[in-house]
């Protein structure tokens, strides 16, 4: 079975400023990784994946992530962050290929601040 | 274009009623999902289906029921004897046979018990 943590329930970041969210998982096979973002009342919308190859994954909206085996992470991140980033953030994590489980963090909210 | 519709957007339950959540999807996806999100929890999956005419139980399917009698149709009814139903939920569907494992989302229905 796999897990997934994410570390920060919240983090606060003045508009322009740089982002980091973490992510941490734990599985004894090879995964494929996921960032979604959630904006309020609405569903979950795919951000960037990781499935193999390249390590540094770009995605949409200007993030990008970066798989690192050793460390077991998959971090987002996004060099200058505006007001409409605001919301909540989830990281997954599933087994590579077929119809495999993901599992959910439990979701990082950025806020970002004017 | 191509989406996954989830009605109603809100709906709100009497105590011992049972309610369906429908989700319709237009992907052609051959798999699909139903989670339950609640606040700092992540989403737990209730059930899932890779085929027509088939679906399993996820993490917490006790008091929740589907049915999978056309493709693009994955209906979940939450039963009374589901004794907090007050959530989030959401329906999402992928394709690992076409390369598509990350998940589509709908734009989800919030229930209430009353």
């Amino acid at each position: 079975a796999q897990s997934v943590t994410q570390l920060d329930s919240q983090v606060p970041v003045f508009e322009e400023a740089p982002v980091e969210l973490r992510c941490n998982y734990s599985s004894s096979v090879s995964v494929y990784l996921f960032w979604y973002v959630q904006y309020p009342n609405q569903g979950l919308q795919l951000l960037l994946k990781y499935l193999s190859g390249s390590t540094l994954v770009k995605g949409i909206n200007g993030f990008e992530a970066e798989f690192n085996k050793s460390q077991t992470s998959f971090h987002l991140r996004k060099p200058s962050v505006h007001i409409s980033d605001t919301a909540e953030y989830f990281c997954a994590v599933t087994p590579g290929g077929g119809y495999q489980k993901v599992t959910f963090g439990t979701g990082t909210k950025l806020q970002v601040i004017p | 274009d191509g989406g996954i519709t989830q009605s109603p957007k809100y709906l709100f339950r009497k105590e011992g009623q049972n309610v369906t959540l429908s989700c319709e999807q237009n992907l052609n996806h051959d798999a699909m999902y139903w989670y339950r999100q609640d606040p700092g929890q992540g989403l737990r999956l209730i059930y899932y289906s890779q085929i027509v005419n088939d679906f399993q139980k996820g993490d917490i399917a006790e008091g929740y029921s589907v049915s999978r009698e056309k493709k693009e149709s994955f209906p979940l009814t939450v039963t009374s004897a589901q004794k907090n139903p007050t959530a989030f939920y959401l329906c999402a569907s992928s394709d690992p046979t076409q390369g598509i494992y990350g998940y589509t989302f709908g734009s989800g229905t919030r229930l209430t018990v009353v």
